[in-house]
């Protein structure tokens, strides 16, 4: 079956420093990928997403590249703010036949930025 | 167009108690979904549906019941709450027959049972 594993976490930066989060990924098919984010006491919101191998999904400055070779959906941004503060999820949706419309999450890592 | 909304935000029951949480969105999805958050468990999907009149179970159904009379709603039931179904409890909606399957999610119910 499907399944995504995300870094161990959680993750402590200061501000302006480089963010790596990793995610890797299990899948049958030809997955569609997201990164999902949770600030404190809301839902999930859409952060990005890529549906094929080499698409780069971006925004608000952070970034993920699909890579079918590494089966991996790694998100990054080059300098964060303590308005990151929040937990990442990766995610995918594989749309063949009972996997229809499903997401697989991963674990979630939680990301905390300090002045 | 308010998406996906919930109904409570904040519930305590007591054990054995029953009751229903709200979802609605008006997107015309087709899919919906409930999932639980626990701490270090990530998001587990409880039920979901693909269209009006059909659901299915996910991951984690016992204790749950759901339905989908119409397109907009898509409640979950808590037969006899137990202290094991504490938890947050999301809604979700999806168009994957649109191509584009990411999931729009609600505010979340934050539920005790004592």
């Amino acid at each position: 079956g499907n399944s995504v594993t995300q870094m161990e976490g959680p993750v402590t930066l200061s501000e302006e420093a480089f963010l790596t989060i990793n995610c890797t990924y299990t899948a049958t098919g030809y997955p569609s990928l997201f990164w999902y984010v949770q600030y404190p006491g809301e839902g999930l919101q859409l952060l990005l997403k890529a549906t094929k191998a080499d698409d780069k999904g971006s925004n608000k400055g952070f970034e993920a590249t699909y890579r079918k070779e590494t089966t991996s959906f790694h998100l990054e941004k080059g300098s964060v703010q303590v308005s990151d503060s929040a937990v990442y999820f990766c995610a995918l949706s594989d749309a063949g036949g009972t996997s229809y419309g499903k997401l697989t999450f991963g674990q979630g890592t939680i990301l905390t930025v300090h002045p | 167009n308010a998406g996906v909304t919930q109904t409570p935000k904040f519930q305590v029951l007591k054990t054995g108690q029953s009751m229903t949480l709200q979802c609605a969105q008006d997107m015309n999805h087709e899919y919906m979904s409930w999932y639980r958050q626990d701490p270090g468990m990530g998001l587990r999907l409880i039920h979901y549906s693909v269209g009006a009149g059909i659901t299915d179970q996910g991951e984690v159904p016992n204790g749950y019941n759901v339905s989908r009379s119409t397109t907009e709603d898509f409640p979950l039931r808590l037969l006899s709450a137990a202290p094991s179904q504490t938890s947050v409890y999301f809604c979700a909606s999806s168009y994957p027959s649109s191509g584009r399957n990411e999931q729009f999610f609600g505010p979340g119910t934050r539920l005790t049972v004592l």
